[in-house]
């Protein structure tokens, strides 16, 4: 299948820095990729959705000014995280869509990247 | 609103069948995904339904009814590393995935 690859795959920051995280397709051109953020025991919640060439979408209630996200790529996506504060700890998980084929285009996860804000 | 319900935590026992269900209501349907999450990590994807009846992929088989708003996954001759959360999600009708709040399947000796 698909291999989408992130990095960091950890960091750890302090309180007020910013953060950014890469969002790689290995194999494939996506223009389309999404942006997960998971707390602990709890499902993944859509953050936005980036197009390349465009600007993102931000779901209700995302800061689009705190979550900056960059598709300057068919490739590569990043999620900059603006001064960053501890309840912005969590798992961020991005996703590619692949080019339609047949009647969906299947989406492929990245690793993920654990951010911890001191 | 829309709104995907599954049982927060299954207990199974290794060896034996479990059945995951989902139920969904979203605005239009364009297919439901079953993923497998292991704890810290990304989900994978298991299965993709968009037609009524049963798909069969090894040990996992997952259903799907359109006119019932329901679908399971149902998973045989568990293993220990069954053990894991089941995220059900739904494309609607603008493309986007529509997440359920995941099952945690717990396998015991």
């Amino acid at each position: 299948g698909a291999v989408v690859s992130q990095h960091p795959s950890w960091v750890i920051c302090k309180s007020g820095t910013s953060v950014k995280i890469e969002c790689r397709s290995l194999d494939f051109q996506a223009t389309t990729m999404f942006w997960y953020r998971q707390f602990p025991k709890q499902s993944l919640m859509l953050m936005a959705t980036s197009n390349e060439g465009s600007k993102a979408t931000y779901e209700q209630g995302v800061e689009k000014d705190k979550f900056l996200i960059n598709h300057a790529s068919l490739t590569l996506s990043t999620l900059t995280v603006t001064s960053a504060h501890p309840e912005d700890s969590s798992f961020y998980i991005c996703s590619a869509l692949t080019p339609t084929s047949g009647s969906y285009n299947e989406q492929f996860f990245g690793p993920g990247t654990r951010l911890t804000v001191l | 609103g829309q709104n995907i319900d599954q049982p927060t935590e299954m207990t199974a026992t290794e060896g034996a069948i479990v059945q995951i269900n989902c139920t969904y209501q979203t605005s239009g349907f364009n297919g439901l995904f079953w993923y497998q999450q292991h704890a810290g990590e990304a989900p994978t994807f298991l299965s993709y339904n968009v037609l009524d009846g049963l798909e069969e992929k090894g040990r996992f088989s997952s259903f799907l009814s359109r006119s019932k708003g329901y679908s399971y996954l149902l998973l045989k001759e568990l293993q220990m590393k069954d053990s894991a959360s089941y995220l059900c999600a739904v494309l609607d009708s603008n493309y986007q995935l529509i997440w359920g709040a995941g099952t945690k399947l717990i396998i015991k000796p």
